[in-house]
This record gives C-alpha cells, sequence and structure tokens, in this order.
C-alpha cells in the first residue's frame, strides 16, 4: 500500500507570498491531520480534517487554513507569510478514530524556506 | 504549557545495550501514547503504541510501559543498534480530541558501534 505523498517537497517563498500545500493521504484513509514542525517549537498540531469538515483546530493564526477533498486528499493553504513560517509541514493520515489502536502515519513532509 | 515532556534531550548508548527513553505527560485526558522515530527532512515513522487500559506492550525490540498514576511513559529498546540512531517522539491524544496528537520535544538516540 502506498504510503502518504506530500507535494511539493520544497519549497522557497518570500514573504507576504502565499503558498498553498497537498497531502495525498494512504488509500482507504479518511482523517486528514497537519502538523508544523520547527525548531524552537517541535511538532504542533495544525488542523484535522474528516469527511472534508474540519474537526480540530490548533493554536494557530486564521492564516493558515486547509480543505479536504471527496477523495480525501487535503491541502493547506499559508497566507501572507512570514519569515516565523519556514517550517517543516507534515501531513499525516488514519482512519478516524474510533477505537484505541487507531494510529497517524506520516508522509515526509514539505520544507517551506520563506525569505 | 507543554502536556507532553521529553527531558533528556539526547541519549548515548551503546550497541547491544538498553536504550531506555522518557516522555511525562500532565494531562489526565490522554489516552492513547504513541511513540515515533525521525530523521531529518522525513517524517515520523510509527513505532509502538499504547492503550491507557494497558501497562505495556511489545513489538520485537521495542516495548513501551505506561505508568499512569505517575503520567509516565517508557520507550525500550533491546538490544539496540546502530540504525537506531534517529529522533524519538512520543505522543498523546485524548479520546474526544479525533486524531489530534500532542508531541513532546523529542529525544536525540545515539547508537555507538
Amino acid at each position: 500500500k502506498a504510503g502518504v505523498t506530500q507535494t511539493p517537497r520544497y519549497l522557497i517563498k518570500t514573504r507576504g507570498q502565499q503558498v498553498t500545500l497537498s497531502c495525498s493521504p494512504i488509500s482507504g484513509h479518511r482523517s486528514v491531520s497537519w502538523y508544523q514542525q520547527t525548531p524552537g517549537q517541535g511538532l504542533q498540531f495544525l488542523f484535522e480534517y474528516f469527511s472534508e469538515t474540519q474537526r480540530n483546530k490548533g493554536n494557530f493564526p486564521g492564516r493558515f487554513s486547509g480543505r479536504q477533498f471527496s477523495n480525501s486528499r487535503s491541502e493547506m493553504n499559508v497566507s501572507t507569510l512570514e519569515l516565523g513560517d519556514s517550517a517543516l509541514y507534515l501531513c499525516a493520515s488514519s482512519v478516524p478514530r474510533n477505537s484505541l489502536t487507531d494510529t497517524q502515519y506520516f508522509g515526509p513532509g514539505t520544507r517551506l524556506t520563506v525569505l | 504549557d507543554q502536556q507532553v515532556k521529553q527531558n533528556s534531550p539526547s541519549l548515548s548508548v551503546q550497541e547491544g545495550r538498553i536504550s531506555i527513553l522518557n516522555c511525562d505527560y500532565t494531562n489526565s485526558m490522554f489516552d492513547y501514547f504513541l511513540w515515533y522515530k525521525k530523521y531529518p527532512a522525513e517524517g515520523p515513522t510509527f513505532l509502538i503504541s499504547i492503550s491507557s487500559i494497558k501497562d505495556k506492550n511489545e513489538d520485537g525490540r521495542f516495548t513501551v510501559f505506561l505508568n499512569k498514576s505517575a503520567k509516565h511513559l517508557s520507550l525500550h529498546i533491546v538490544p539496540s543498534q546502530p540504525g537506531d540512531s534517529a529522533v524519538y517522539f512520543c505522543a498523546a491524544s485524548e479520546e474526544n480530541a479525533g486524531n489530534m496528537l500532542t508531541f513532546g520535544g523529542g529525544t536525540r538516540l545515539m547508537v555507538k558501534p
């Protein structure tokens, strides 16, 4: 079974621009979550989508948004980029959590650099 | 407020010996715990998990122990191998928080040949 894929793998943008990142979950997985990893803050939860609906949201400003399509693929968007948005953005997929054994599987991430 | 903490930023172990990575949490609503292994510029790789109804779970060389009263979990790797050298993250989730994971800061494990 193919793993979680994320595109692009690397991205360079300048301050003020906006960016869209894409994630394709493992086949059959309907929940997609996004995380940001930075040296200072570690791995932080951004949001989770299930059945095209945002189910949870982390403590990030409204410049960070996302969506999920009917095929479970997800995109996240960051508008008005700031230098501090430079990070590794990770996508994880899982079946929706309805037991104590569901596990999230991560993609390789998109490395965003904001200049 | 860090709800999940890994107090040791790094750990060095000799090949063949046991590696013990520790994790503490403060949120009593956490009921599912996971360990991930991560290499630079890659996504975390799932290793092993444990639910709050258990106190131990084993998978090959990896064993996770959960002490709910102490709000503490640990990952034991026996025997340690050089290929185990990576950053290890513990993560936790609440039953009513969907798939949101709260991660610790990570412990860099170095296994010396």
